[in-house]
């Protein structure tokens, strides 16, 4: 489909181990948003993309967390050495134009169990 | 405080209900804003954006309060499928969206 589309959906990480969750937008969009939902909770912003420019970089929780998108397309969110209360699902959202009041367009989501 | 207020709810009305919910948001300078819905394991999906004029989408109706700092959704003639969580939405500002908790709202028979 045409979709923001994420992989793995499901990632279950021992504590300590780095995981790396990807991120296909839609393509031509310009922006590219993560965010970390915890259960019961709405969206916390992690971080922003201008097409390979990572604008804010606010909401990452530590320097364990790091983002890239090195050609304005995919994304890739890391984690290094996972601790449990990284356990949320992990959103991409991407959208087209940031001079614009447009829609952010969501993916499914990783979910991320760190047992 | 949080950037982004909505009381979690749930609330719980039956078919045919009109029901209400509130948001506050506390960046001044914020400059859109949006009603978000997500179901259950689902990702969230933009229901409508928010102007000052007040917006109406069928049974949906959007209002914005910039004095105050307050946002209303309210939804006419509940259906079973209106069931889900509403998430309040700010763009606070340099493509920043920031959400609220969620109002969870559930439409019983």
């Amino acid at each position: 489909g045409a979709g923001v589309s994420q992989s793995p959906r499901y990632k279950v990480a021992k504590r300590g181990q780095d995981v790396a969750l990807r991120c296909d937008p839609i393509s031509g969009h310009v922006s590219l948003f993560w965010y970390q939902q915890a259960l019961g909770q709405g969206p916390e912003f992690l971080t922003y993309f201008q097409n390979e420019a990572q604008l804010d970089k606010s909401g990452l929780p530590s320097d364990r967390f790091f983002a890239e998108r090195p050609e304005g397309s995919v994304s890739t969110l890391k984690i290094q050495r996972t601790q449990q209360e990284d356990s949320a699902v992990y959103l991409c959202a991407s959208s087209p134009d940031p001079r614009t009041e447009t829609e952010a367009f969501f993916g499914q989501g990783t979910r991320l169990t760190v047992v | 405080r949080k950037e982004v207020e909505q009381d979690p709810g749930p609330f719980n009305v039956p078919e045919g209900a009109t029901v209400a919910f509130n948001c506050t948001y506390s960046n001044s300078a914020s400059q859109s804003f949006f009603w978000y819905r997500q179901d259950c394991r689902k990702e969230p999906k933009l229901l409508m954006s928010v102007y000052s004029s007040g917006n109406e989408d069928g049974r949906f109706t959007a209002q914005l309060n910039r004095a105050s700092q307050y946002i209303s959704l309210l939804i006419r003639d509940s259906k079973l499928s209106d069931s889900a969580t509403y998430l309040c939405v700010v763009n606070t500002g340099f493509q920043k969206l920031v959400f609220g908790t969620g109002t969870r709202l559930l439409v019983s028979p």
